[in-house]
C-alpha cells in the first residue's frame, strides 16, 4: 500500500536550519510529484510548493522562497523539505503529500499524505 | 488569506445533510480548474475525499459527494455521522497566482 512516512519532530531555535524527510513506498517513486503543504496552530492548509520527482525540479508558491528547499534521494524514494535561519512563524505541522496525475499540466489533487511533522521554533 | 472562501462552520444532527459551500473567482474555479477536498480529522493528516469536482477515492463512502457550479462548488455530507467531525477543505489552482491554493476551511460539528 502507498505509504508516505516522514520524520519525527524537531525542536529549533530561531536562526537554526531543519531538514524533514518523506519516504515514500508501495509505488514507483518517480511516477508521482511530491509536494510540500504547511499548517500553523490553528490555521489552514498552505501549499509550499513542489517537487519533480523526475527531474528534481522544485517549484515554490509565494512567500515560500529564498529559505526553503526540496529535495530528492530517488535511491531511497526520499523527499527532503530544508527550512534555514528559522523563525518563530516557521512554527507548524508540515506534511509531504503525493500529488495525482496532472491533468491538462495541472495537478490533479493530493492522494496521499505523510502523517506530518511538527517543528517548533523557539528559544 | 485563500482565494477559496468556505464557511467557517456548519453543523448538522445525526443523520441530516449538510452542505459545504467553496468560492473562488474567475482566475480559479471559474477558469475551469477542478476543484478537489480533503477532510482532516482531529489530530490528523488531511485525507482526499472528492477529487476533481465530484469522484470519490475508493473507500470513501457515497455519503459524500462534490457539485460544481460556476465559481462555486460544493461538497456535501449526507447521513451525518460522529466520525464525521472534522475540518474540510476545498482545494484547486489559481492561474494568477500559478499555485495550488487551499480554502479557508470548515469544521463540521455534529450535534
Amino acid at each position: 500500500q502507498v505509504q508516505l512516512l516522514q520524520s519525527g519532530s524537531e525542536l529549533k531555535e530561531p536562526g537554526a536550519s531543519m531538514k524533514v524527510s518523506c519516504k515514500a513506498s508501495g509505488y514507483t517513486f518517480n511516477y508521482y510529484a511530491i509536494n510540500w503543504v504547511r499548517q500553523a496552530p490553528g490555521r489552514g492548509l498552505e501549499w509550499m510548493g513542489w517537487i519533480n520527482t523526475r527531474t528534481g525540479n522544485p517549484t515554490f508558491a509565494q512567500g515560500f522562497t529564498g529559505r526553503f528547499v526540496f529535495s530528492l534521494d530517488t535511491s531511497v524514494s526520499t523527499s527532503y523539505l530544508q527550512i534555514s535561519s528559522l523563525k518563530a512563524d516557521d512554527t507548524a505541522v508540515y506534511y509531504c503529500a503525493r500529488g495525482r496525475p496532472m491533468v491538462r499540466g495541472i495537478l490533479s489533487g493530493f492522494d496521499y499524505w505523510g502523517q506530518g511533522t511538527l517543528v517548533t521554533v523557539s528559544s | 488569506q485563500s482565494v477559496l472562501t468556505q464557511p467557517p462552520s456548519v453543523s448538522g444532527a445525526p443523520g441530516q445533510r449538510v452542505t459545504i459551500s467553496c468560492t473562488g473567482s474567475s482566475s480559479n474555479i471559474g477558469a475551469g480548474y477542478d476543484v478537489h477536498w480533503y477532510q482532516q480529522l482531529p489530530g490528523t493528516a488531511p485525507e482526499l475525499l472528492i477529487y476533481d469536482n465530484t469522484n470519490r477515492p475508493s473507500g470513501v463512502p457515497d455519503r459524500f459527494s462534490g457539485s460544481k457550479s460556476g465559481t462555486s462548488v460544493s461538497l456535501a455530507i449526507s447521513g451525518l455521522q460522529a466520525d464525521d467531525e472534522a475540518d474540510y477543505y476545498c482545494q484547486s489552482y489559481d492561474s494568477s497566482l500559478s499555485t495550488y491554493v487551499f480554502g479557508t476551511g470548515t469544521k463540521v460539528t455534529v450535534l
